[in-house]
Parts: C-alpha cells; structure tokens; sequence
C-alpha cells in the first residue's frame, strides 16, 4: 500500500537557519501531496499542498516541490523563526472516494533564538 | 477560517462513564470524515471512516462497541468513547475533504479520570 517515509527527529536548529525536512513517498498512482503542522496543544492546520508533478506549494515561507521521478516532497524554509517550532507531517492521498491520508511519523522541529 | 469545527476542545470525564466528541463540517456537506486518535509525540493513527447515512468502517483493532461513530447528516459525525478508562485518554481530531484538500478540526483532548 502507499507510505510515507518522514526524516527522524527531532530537529534542533537555530533562529534563521536554513531548514529541510526530507519526505518520501511510495504510491501506486498519482497522489496529492501535503504537509501538515501541528502546533503545540494543537490540532493539524494544512501548509502547503502539491496535486501534480512539478507543482511547488508555498506558504509562509516555507515550500515543497512534487518530485515524481525521486518520488519526494522535501520541506524547505530559508530562515526559520522560534514560532516555526512545531511537529510536521508530510501525507499522501489519492483524493478518491473515501481514501483517507497515509502521514509520516512526523518530524518535531525546536528553534532556539 | 476554519471549515472543520470539532467540540469540545477538553473534556474530563470518570471512568465507566461515556463521552461524545462532535466534528462539524462548516459551510460544505461531507459524505465521509476520519477519525484519528494521537498518542503523546507520536503520528496521527486512523481510527474509522465515518460514513453519511451508514455504518463506520472501523480500522483493524479498533473497538467498534468501544468507539461509537454516528455519522447522521452531512455536517456532523459523532465519535462517542463508552465506558471510558483511563487508556482511552488521548488526544482525538477529525477530517473531512473538501475539493482536493483534506481539513481537520481543532483536535479534542480527552482526559479519563
């Protein structure tokens, strides 16, 4: 079945460091792609989304490229701030009919100042 | 804004006792909405698909008499934990699709006393 293979964390970095979180997919289609943050006490908010190949998704910040020929959606911010101190999920689905998401383990993230 | 509103956000509740989590599609009617359960630094695990009109489909290991799912009109999906204990603490969050994006409510703390 699909998966999604996530960097271990936890990762530590510095305020304006330069930030990758590696993600890897396997899938029998074409799926969507996502990444997902989850905030302390909080739940899951969507931050970027790719549908095809080739599609970059950006927000605040931080960007991810659909790479179907490394079947990868690297996460990546220039400049990380301390509020950017989160866990991240990368997820896959099909988008069809009651498909839920396939989410890695979850990568936490701590920026210190 | 939010377009996925789950309630309440905390509950407390004895053991032997039950309680009931709501996730409320806003603005949009669902057919189909996840149940995850999130134990403490660890991923999202599906629990059941919830179904407008049928009965959940329920994931391998998961009670179904324990997690009660009702899923009776297009905006709303019950979760109810029967005769909680203090195992079934966790932290419950819902999703639902809309268009080629997955949404998920605030997420609800459960503590079992």
């Amino acid at each position: 079945g699909d998966s999604v293979t996530q960097m271990e964390g936890p990762v530590t970095l510095s305020e304006e460091a330069f930030l990758t979180i590696n993600c890897t997919y396997t899938a029998t289609g074409y799926p969507s792609l996502f990444w997902y943050v989850q905030y302390p006490g909080e739940g899951l908010q969507l931050l970027l989304k790719a549908t095809k190949a080739d599609d970059k998704g950006s927000n605040k910040g931080f960007e991810a490229t659909y790479r179907k020929e490394t079947t990868s959606f690297h996460l990546e911010k220039g400049s990380v701030q301390v509020s950017d101190s989160a866990v991240y999920f990368c997820a896959l689905s099909d988008l069809s009919g009651n498909t839920p998401l396939v989410f890695g383990k979850g990568t936490r993230l701590s920026v210190i100042a | 804004g939010a377009v996925v509103s789950q309630h309440p956000s905390w509950v407390i509740c004895k053991s032997g006792t039950s309680v009931k989590i709501e996730c409320r599609s806003l603005d949009f009617q669902a057919t189909t909405m996840f149940w995850y359960r999130q134990f403490p630094k660890q991923s999202l695990m599906l629990m059941a698909t919830s179904n407008e009109g049928s009965k959940a489909t329920y994931e391998q290991g998961v009670e179904k008499d324990k997690f009660l799912i009702n899923h009776a009109s297009l905006t709303l999906s019950t979760l109810t934990v029967t005769s909680a204990h203090p195992e079934d603490s966790s932290f419950y969050i819902c999703s639902a699709r809309v268009g080629n994006t997955i949404y998920f409510g605030e997420g609800s703390w459960l503590t079992v006393v």
